[in-house]
């Protein structure tokens, strides 16, 4: 199993452009977890997805921010435009329950909004 | 009151010793609860589970789950300079909020020295 894959692993942009984070989960994991982690705030849930659907997006900081999962085995994080403050380390993690065996992180992506 | 936190670190402690890590938790309905363990720059990695009250072994750590006190912690015996990374406490609460997400602390951050 080669786990759960994000792409890119690092990101420079500048401000105002658009940057798209891609994520793909294990194999018949039906959750999809998309994190931002801080050295400031930590470990945030942005948004989170059960079967393709998203269930909670309370954390999606603006409209800046959107996702998507087409289909169970992709998901993208969009966000546009950048800004400086959006530079973070975004983490997805996918789970077949949460409750039961809690997550799977990938790499994470390095994001840098200059 | 934070629906997860972690005693405040950093904590410090010489090769050889006993690392305790705490954490308490506000939903007493909470039925799951997990630590990770991240290393600096690297994606949080699970390495304990515990669901009942009492104590969990797997090696060096023990996971300890006290419902009653809302209150988990995890203990490292012999600790390793290489057991050094920031350790996550998260927890599957089941109120006022969507099924299949783990909430997690700040995390502490654990150093041991020669």
């Amino acid at each position: 199993d080669a786990g759960v894959i994000q792409s890119p692993r690092h990101e420079v942009t500048e401000m105002g452009q658009e940057v798209t984070l891609r994520c793909k989960p294990i194999s018949g994991h039906d959750y999809l977890f998309w994190y931002r982690q801080t050295m400031m705030r930590g470990l945030e849930l942005l948004i989170y997805f059960n079967n393709n659907v998203p269930i909670d997006d309370s954390g999606m900081p603006e409209d800046r921010f959107s996702a998507k999962m087409p289909n169970a085995s992709f998901s993208t994080l969009k966000i546009q435009p950048s800004e400086p403050r959006d530079s973070a380390v975004y983490f997805c993690a996918s789970s077949l329950d949460s409750f039961r065996y809690g997550y799977t992180f990938g790499s994470g992506t390095r994001l840098t909004v200059v | 009151q934070k629906e997860v936190e972690q005693n405040s670190g950093p904590l410090s402690v010489p090769e050889g010793a006993i690392a305790s890590l705490n954490c308490t938790y506000s939903d007493r309905g909470s039925q799951s609860f997990f630590w990770y363990r991240q290393y600096s720059g690297k994606s949080p990695e699970l390495i304990m589970s515990i669901y009942s009250n009492g104590d969990k072994e797997d090696g060096r750590f023990t996971a300890q789950l006290n419902k009653a006190s809302q209150y988990v912690s995890l203990l490292i015996r012999d600790s390793q300079p290489s057991d050094s990374a920031t350790y996550l406490c998260a927890v599957g609460l089941v109120s006022g909020t969507s099924y299949g997400k783990l909430t997690f602390g700040q995390g502490t951050i654990l150093t041991v020295h020669p």
